[in-house]
């Protein structure tokens, strides 16, 4: 079945810091890849998202690229903020199975300044 | 405008005890409805779906129920808890584009 596996955290960076959190997900098809944010105490709220390969998705100052050959969809920053601390979840959906989504077990992230 | 309610935001329930949590949608009709489930130190679960009403898709066996009484309102249900069933519950839906809008989740602990 389809499966999502991102880095485990947590990842802690200085404000002004670059970010990557890696994800790499197996699918049978071609599904659309979602990065999903949650802050302390809230549900989830979609940061990005990516439908088709070589699509960039970008949102916040967050960016990620459909990568197909490398089956990849890396979550970047340039420079986070202290406000940036959250969890980070990847996922795809499978529009096979009426969108369900597939979540990977996610990346806290602790921005210090 | 589109949005979803779910409530409560928080429950405290015994081992044993029935539960129910509601979720609403409004601003869309027929919308495909998702149940996930948050465990501590896990990732995010999906638990049900439905795409009509009296549709329900359970992904994974266990104490809990789904109903989708009207074409808006979808409820999670356990007749009897246990301790494992406590964590973060979300409501979904699925717009048009395909994205997923999320409620704000039902923060659920047995005892």
């Amino acid at each position: 079945g389809d499966s999502v596996t991102q880095m485990e955290g947590p990842v802690t960076l200085s404000e002004e810091a670059f970010l990557t959190i890696n994800c790499t997900y197996t699918a049978t098809g071609y599904p659309s890849l979602f990065w999903y944010v949650q802050y302390p105490g809230e549900g989830l709220q979609l940061l990005l998202k990516a439908t088709k390969a070589d699509d960039k998705g970008s949102n916040k100052g967050f960016e990620a690229t459909y990568r197909k050959e490398t089956t990849s969809f890396h979550l970047e920053k340039g420079s986070v903020q202290v406000s940036d601390s959250a969890v980070y979840f990847c996922a795809l959906s499978d529009k096979s199975r009426y969108s369900t989504l597939t979540f990977g077990k996610g990346t806290m992230l602790l921005v210090s300044p | 405008s589109q949005t979803i309610h779910q409530w409560p935001a928080t429950l405290v329930q015994p081992v044993g005890s029935p539960l129910s949590l509601e979720c609403t949608v409004e601003g869309t009709s027929n919308p495909n409805l998702y149940w996930y489930r948050q465990a501590a130190g896990r990732g995010l679960q999906l638990l049900f779906y439905s795409v009509g009403i009296g549709q329900i898709s359970s992904e994974v066996p266990q104490n809990l129920s789904a109903s989708r009484p009207q074409d808006r309102q979808f409820i999670l249900s356990s007749k009897k808890l246990l301790l494992s069933d406590s964590g973060f519950y979300l409501c979904a839906w699925v717009t048009g584009s395909g994205g997923y809008t999320f409620g704000s989740g039902t923060r659920l602990t047995v005892v």
